[in-house]
């Protein structure tokens, strides 16, 4: 069975600081893999999506994330947070195959907050 | 440009009555599923439909009912709501392939007294 552990419910940085989300999954065969951010009162928009091309993908609002199969991970990063970052981001993963492919398994989130 | 339209945004019931949540895309996405959000608990898959006429169950799905008659919309029955039944609750929809990414309403608050 597929699962998704995010370290880390709550993350503080300084504005201008790296953000780093850290994101582990569990599968017998590489999966798809997404980033959601949910702002208050939202719903989740798309960051950005591992489909087995490039190992590293760019997203949206400058984040970006790197597959690393050895370690099961699927990491975000932003090398400098803006206070409009503020929200919750959510690891997600698609199974490619079999009578649940197309469903998400969402991690339990990490809320980012950004100091001034 | 509305995406994914959900209704009502907030409702408030009292144990043991009945609602019917509303999700309505105008992507023509074949795929439509509804989600509850709570505290630390990330998102939940309540049911799924992988085309009209069809609905398969997810990992919350005790409680609740769905129905997809046409392909646009998705309904989320609750027949006798219950205390543990007060979450955000959320509908997505996506192309019929596990690499597309799903589109999200903006959610219903439902508080259940």
């Amino acid at each position: 069975a597929q699962s998704v552990t995010q370290l880390g419910s709550h993350v503080s940085v300084s504005e201008g600081a790296l953000v780093l989300l850290r994101c582990n999954y569990s599968s017998s065969v590489p999966p798809y893999l997404f980033w959601y951010v949910q702002y208050p009162n939202q719903g989740l928009q798309l960051l950005l999506k591992y489909t087995s091309a490039a190992t590293l993908v760019k997203g949206i609002n400058g984040f970006e994330a790197e597959f690393k199969k050895s370690e099961t991970s699927f990491h975000l990063t932003k090398p400098s947070a803006h206070m409009s970052d503020a929200a919750e981001y959510f690891c997600a993963v698609s199974a490619r195959f079999g009578g649940s492919q197309g469903n998400l398994i969402f991690g339990k989130g990490t809320k980012l907050s950004v100091k001034p | 440009n509305a995406g994914v339209t959900q209704t009502p945004k907030f409702r408030v019931l009292k144990t043991g009555q009945s609602m019917t949540l509303l999700c309505a895309q105008d992507m023509n996405h074949e795929y439509m599923y509804w989600y509850r959000q709570d505290p630390g608990m990330g998102l939940r898959l309540i049911h799924y439909s992988v085309g009209e006429g069809t609905t398969a169950k997810g990992e919350v799905p005790d409680g609740y009912n769905v129905s997809r008659l046409k392909k646009q919309n998705f309904l989320l029955g609750l027949e006798s709501a219950a205390p543990s039944q007060t979450s955000v609750y959320f509908c997505a929809s996506s192309w019929a392939d596990s690499n597309q990414p799903q589109h999200f309403g903006d959610g219903t608050r439902l508080s259940i007294l």
